[in-house]
């Protein structure tokens, strides 16, 4: 299985933009980039995805290499919510469609 | 996007007793999963949930220590069987429907065994 490979953690300040990596140098051509986070005490939730193309919707924007071996989680304008463990994700698992999981990063956002 | 309800959000067991965790998704979705986070640690994919059929395990976790039932596109249930304070963590269900690619979660159920 392809893997990731993200900062343990990071810190950003409030209301600054914050570029999230995430290292998947054996990705392959059918594997989906995906990213959640989990706030404290919840469940996961859903950020963004993207194969090739750069993505953006109203949480986040998602740059991916071109050859992609890598890719950036980027928020705009951090707020004191944003402070999670942030999942860079490629779908995996047995049936196909399920996230595994990697230990993410934790980050912190600072008034 | 769909809401996931957990049952019990949080509970104490005795160590050799078993407890099943109810999952419930207020539309139809067509993959359900079950997760497990221990205390500090990232999820870990147990099994996909398959309606109507046996669950498709992922390594290291059997059918006879997690029992998964599907019994239709909205419903779930996880028990986790002979209980032993290593199975203390959180358990979560997730569901999705594929064409979107986007997974959603549950609050997670905490489970403390003594």
């Amino acid at each position: 299985d392809a893997k990731t490979t993200q900062p343990n953690s990071m810190e950003s300040n409030e209301e600054e933009p914050v570029h999230l990596p995430c290292n998947h140098s054996t990705i392959s051509g059918t594997d989906y980039i995906h990213w959640y986070r989990q706030l404290p005490s919840q469940g996961p939730e859903y950020v963004i995805h993207g194969l090739t193309s750069n993505v953006n919707n109203r949480m986040a924007s998602l740059a991916i290499a071109e050859d992609r071996k890598s890719s950036t989680l980027i928020l705009h304008r951090a707020t004191l919510r944003d402070a999670a463990v942030y999942y860079c994700i490629l779908k995996v698992g047995r049936s196909g469609y399920a996230l595994n999981f990697g230990k993410g990063t934790s980050l912190l956002v600072t008034p | 996007s769909a809401v996931i309800s957990q049952k019990p959000s949080r509970d104490i067991c005795q160590r050799g007793t078993s407890l099943t965790i109810q999952c419930q998704v207020d539309s139809q979705v067509t993959m359900m999963f079950w997760y497990r986070q221990q205390p500090g640690q990232s999820l870990t994919l147990i099994a996909t949930a398959n309606q109507g059929s046996e669950a498709t395990y992922e390594s290291g976790f059997v059918i006879d220590k997690f029992p998964i039932s599907r019994p239709n596109l909205t419903f779930s249930t996880l028990t986790v069987s002979n209980m032993s304070p290593e199975d203390s963590s959180i358990y979560l269900c997730s569901a999705g429907d594929s064409s979107t690619g986007e997974l959603f979660f549950g609050e997670g159920s905490r489970l403390t065994v003594l």
